[in-house]
């Protein structure tokens, strides 16, 4: 069966810090891949998607980049965060763009604090 | 532009008695509209996918049903280990626009 893992759980970070979160995932080959943040009582806020490797979809301009080295793994990164950067960072997969409807499965998340 | 509305925003009931959360949407070309329960710190879980108006899907306690216009997921005789925010999210054209979610609690 698939899994997604998600690291790290929580992170705190002061402001102007560097950022590296990481996703993979297991029992799938070319998985379309996505990074959320959900802002507290908000919705979910899709910040990027990829359907391949080094293939990078941006949804929303931001201080944020993510990139896909490999097939299963996925990266969100930051040169120096910003206050505003603080939520819950999910990761996602589906499986490839041909099945429209085919759902997301996210991975536990991670809880950024940037002070 | 898509929409996903949901009501209500947050739902208390007691052990046992039955109810229904609505999401409402607003798209161009339904592909499916999936729930969602996530409990506190922790992702969705994928819960439900519907796609055609008449389609309904059980899963224990759940039942989701959907119209053209709606979707109900609704909830028989809830326990407390039901407590937790559903997310409905709609697709269209490839693109998923998600709800901001009901917040259910069961009270013993």
């Amino acid at each position: 069966s698939q899994t997604i893992h998600q690291w790290p759980a929580t992170l705190v970070q002061p402001v102007g810090s560097p950022l590296s979160l990481e996703c993979t995932v297991e029992g799938t080959s070319n998985p379309n891949l996505y990074w959320y943040r959900q802002a507290a009582g908000r919705g979910l806020q899709l910040l990027f998607y990829s359907v391949g490797i080094g293939q990078i979809s941006s949804e929303v301009p931001q201080n944020l980049s993510a990139s896909r080295p490999q097939d299963r793994q996925f990266i969100l990164s930051s040169k120096k965060l910003l206050l505003s950067d603080s939520g819950f960072y999910l990761c996602a997969w589906s499986i490839p763009a041909s099945s429209y409807n085919s759902p997301l499965h996210f991975g536990n998340g991670t809880r950024l604090t940037v002070t | 532009e898509d929409q996903v509305t949901q009501s209500p925003e947050a739902l208390r009931l007691q052990e046992g008695e039955s109810s229904s959360l609505n999401c409402s949407y607003t798209v161009s070309g339904l592909r499916g509209l999936f729930w969602y329960r996530q409990d506190p710190g922790k992702g969705p879980e994928f819960l439900f996918t519907l796609y055609s108006a008449g389609e309904e899907k059980e899963k224990e306690r759940l039942k989701a049903t959907l119209t053209k216009k709606e979707s109900f997921l609704h909830i028989t005789a809830p326990k407390p280990e039901d407590s937790a925010t559903y997310l409905c999210a709609v697709r269209s054209r490839g693109k998923l626009t998600f709800g901001q979610g009901t917040i259910l609690t069961v009270h013993p």
